[in-house]
């Protein structure tokens, strides 16, 4: 089993559309939880992190975050074109290092 | 947040050459990390720059091939030695600022 699972996608949403992207982990010790975006040819960039069970709201983005059920989620609201990216799950223990997922290909059309 | 450079941003290199990939941070961190991402993969941590001392590898990284210096608390150098068509990546500096982890943008390497 992977440690950080996601679908690769792609995702396909309207413009204007909520985008929801899932991620489930295996170590029941992970405290960190990262989303990342990567634009074709570009290095990550961070979007949002959270630690605690429940939901983390910037902007248009919430992340979700379940700890007995390993889930965590990004969903963006009002997705623009703009947000046609990968988005990478990434996961920390206790430590620095972080193990990401495959991520998921979203794609948002007009 | 943290600025990271990286030097080289892109190179081509010769098969069994070596290079050297800087990475320049605009304040002072306690951790650094250089991370792998294969064509079309997700990022793979190779290791972890320790300032004074040396580098913590990761499961299938070894510091033969992958020699990393850390001389003081905003820079680092990862080096990919005898390069392999294989190695052809993208390789990425990282540190923790804070609660959050950041990217530098990147040494897009292509091995010929």
């Amino acid at each position: 089993q992977k440690e950080v699972e996601q679908n690769s996608g792609p995702l396909s949403v309207p413009e204007g559309a909520i985008a929801s992207l899932n991620c489930t982990y295996s170590d029941r010790g992970s405290q960190s939880f990262f989303w990342y975006r990567q634009y074709s040819g570009k290095s990550p960039e961070l979007i949002m992190f959270i630690y605690s069970n429940g939901d983390k709201e910037d902007g248009r983005f919430t992340a979700q975050l379940n700890k007995a059920s390993q889930y965590v989620s990004l969903l963006i609201r009002d997705s623009q074109p703009s947000d046609s990216a990968t988005y990478l799950c990434a996961v920390s223990v206790n430590t620095d290092k972080l193990i990401f997922g495959t991520g998921t290909r979203l794609q948002v059309f007009p | 947040s943290a600025v990271i450079s990286q030097k080289p941003s892109r190179d081509i290199c010769q098969r069994g050459t070596s290079l050297t990939i800087q990475c320049q941070v605009d304040s002072q961190v306690t951790m650094m990390f250089w991370y792998r991402q294969q064509p079309g993969q997700s990022l793979t941590l190779i290791a972890t720059a320790n300032q004074g001392s040396e580098a913590t590898y990761e499961s299938g990284f070894v510091i033969d091939k992958f020699p990393i210096s850390r001389p003081n608390l905003t820079f680092s150098t990862l080096t990919v030695s005898n390069m392999s068509p294989e190695d052809s990546s993208i390789y990425l500096c990282s540190v923790r600022d804070g609660n959050t982890i950041y990217f530098g943008e990147g040494s897009w390497l292509t091995v010929v």
